[in-house]
């Protein structure tokens, strides 16, 4: 299956951590993108390849992956941060793309 | 600067179909695959195929195969998105991005287009 799971939702008060998982099968043998979307505005990229950063986007995000999940960490959460967040990937041949649910991350 | 301009908002009766346009500019546009993405009102991103500008090769969603069809004119650097027998559950924001070549990041986003499907 190329379905990607997330928890809907993660509150998090500002200054600490937020953790936001992604699971699948296909993630033991695609690499996992990672999106943020505010109210009203179109995706942004904010981390490709599991763990690269895009230029730009605050060392404060990080990834990492382990096995079928993958893991998108905000530490020190700022008030900005605040949006929704969706993993993407691919089947395992590489043909169809795929979404996570997306996970709302609330800044408390 | 490197920019993806989508056409305008656009609001069809159910039955019909609806044409949505995708301009890049400051890229080689040949260079990049262009997928589509969809978002119903308070849901979450949908994927909805890719295409080659250059090749016109195309993959479509399986659920959506046999009504979006996905084009491409190189000279006007335009992609483009139809999607046909439209029902309520089409009603949603369209969106289109530039996937990475060799990759399947989607580093380039269109600002959306809303599309509602209301008799």
């Amino acid at each position: 299956s190329s379905d990607l799971k997330q928890a809907p939702s993660v509150s998090v008060s500002p200054g600490q951590t937020a953790t936001i998982t992604c699971s699948g099968d296909a993630l033991s043998k695609q690499y996992v993108y990672w999106y943020q979307q505010k109210a009203g505005q179109a995706p942004v990229l904010v981390m490709f390849q599991d763990n690269e950063r895009p230029s730009g986007i605050p060392e404060r995000f990080s990834g990492s992956s382990s096995g079928t999940t993958v893991t998108l960490t905000i530490t020190g959460v700022q008030p900005e941060d605040e949006a929704d967040y969706y993993c993407q990937s691919a089947d395992t041949s590489g043909t169809y793309r795929v979404f996570g649910g997306g996970t709302r991350v609330t800044v408390l | 600067q490197v920019h993806l301009e989508q056409s305008g908002a656009e609001v069809k009766k159910p039955g019909a179909s609806v044409k949505v346009s995708c301009k890049a500019s400051g890229y080689n546009f040949g260079d990049n695959d262009v997928n589509w993405v969809r978002q119903a009102p308070g849901q979450g991103l949908e994927w909805m195929g890719w295409m080659n500008p250059t090749t016109g090769n195309t993959v479509y969603a399986q659920r959506l195969q046999g009504r979006v069809t996905m084009t491409a004119s190189i000279s006007m650097s335009t992609a483009f998105m139809e999607l046909s027998r439209l029902t309520f559950e089409d009603t949603a924001v369209y969106f289109c991005a530039r996937e990475k070549s060799g990759d399947f990041q989607l580093d380039l986003w269109g600002q959306g287009t809303l599309v509602t499907v209301s008799s």
